[in-house]
C-alpha cells in the first residue's frame, strides 16, 4: 500500500535551515509529481510547493520569497525540502502529499501523516 | 493568487444530519475543485476531486457539486467518523495552488 513518511522535523532557531524528507513506498515513485503542504498551529492548510515526476517542474508559494527549495531523489524514493532562513511563522506541520498526476496539475490523493517543524529560540 | 473563501467557518451538526458547505473562488476555475477532510494528528484524506468526482474507498454520503465559482460539499447523513475540518482546494492555477480556510464540523 502506499505509504508517505516526512523525517527531519523539530526546534530550530530563527535564521537556521533544517531538510525534510519524505520517504516514499508502495507505488512508483518517479512516476508522480509531489507536493509539500503546512499547517502553522491552529490554522488551515497551505500549499508550499510542488516538483514534477522528473524535477523539470519545481512551483513555491510566493510568501515563501525563495527560502524553501523543493528536491527528489528518484534512486532513493524520496522527497526533500530544504528550508533556509527559518522564521517563527514556518512553524507547522509539514505534510507531503502525492499529485494523482506526473506534472503536479491534479488532485494530492494520499498524504503522509506530517512531521512537525518549530521555529524557536 | 486565487482566493478560496468557505462557509461556514464551523458547524455543530448531528448524527444524521444533512451537511452543507460552500466554497467561492475570487475567478473562475472551471471544475477545478477538490475537497479534502482532515482530523486532528492524521493525514489529509482527498474526498472529492474535480469538483464532483468521488475518490476511490469514499462513502456515497459524500457528493460535490458546481462549477465556475461556486462550489458546494454535502454530506447526506452525517456519521461519526465524518466530524472533522472540510477543506477546499483549486488545482486551475497550478503555479498557485490554494486551500480554503476550512470548515471544521463538530457534534452539536
Amino acid at each position: 500500500q502506499v505509504q508517505l513518511v516526512e523525517s527531519g522535523g523539530g526546534v530550530v532557531q530563527p535564521g537556521r535551515s533544517l531538510r525534510l524528507s519524505c520517504a516514499a513506498s508502495g507505488f512508483t515513485f518517479s512516476t508522480y509529481a509531489m507536493h509539500w503542504v503546512r499547517q502553522a498551529p491552529g490554522k488551515g492548510l497551505e500549499w508550499v510547493a510542488v516538483i514534477s515526476y522528473d524535477a523539470t517542474y519545481k512551483y513555491y508559494a510566493g510568501s515563501l520569497k525563495g527560502r524553501f527549495t523543493i528536491s527528489r531523489d528518484n534512486s532513493k524514493n524520496t522527497l526533500y525540502l530544504q528550508m533556509n532562513s527559518l522564521r517563527a511563522e514556518d512553524t507547522a506541520i509539514y505534510y507531503c502529499a502525492k499529485d494523482s498526476g506526473s506534472l503536479g496539475t491534479q488532485e494530492m490523493h494520499f498524504w503522509g501523516q506530517g512531521i512537525l517543524v518549530t521555529v524557536s529560540s | 493568487d486565487i482566493q478560496m473563501t468557505q462557509s461556514p467557518s464551523s458547524l455543530s451538526a448531528s448524527v444524521g444530519d444533512r451537511v452543507t458547505i460552500t466554497c467561492r473562488a475570487s475567478q473562475s476555475i472551471s471544475n477545478y475543485l477538490n475537497w479534502y477532510q482532515h482530523k486532528p494528528g492524521k493525514a489529509p484524506k482527498l474526498l472529492i476531486y474535480k469538483a464532483s468526482n468521488l475518490q476511490s474507498g469514499v462513502p456515497s454520503r459524500f457528493a460535490g457539486s458546481g462549477s465556475g465559482t461556486d462550489f458546494t460539499l454535502t454530506i447526506s447523513s452525517l456519521q461519526p467518523e465524518d466530524f472533522a475540518t472540510y477543506y477546499c482546494q483549486q488545482n486551475y492555477n497550478t503555479l498557485a495552488l490554494t486551500f480554503g480556510g476550512g470548515t471544521k464540523v463538530d457534534i452539536k
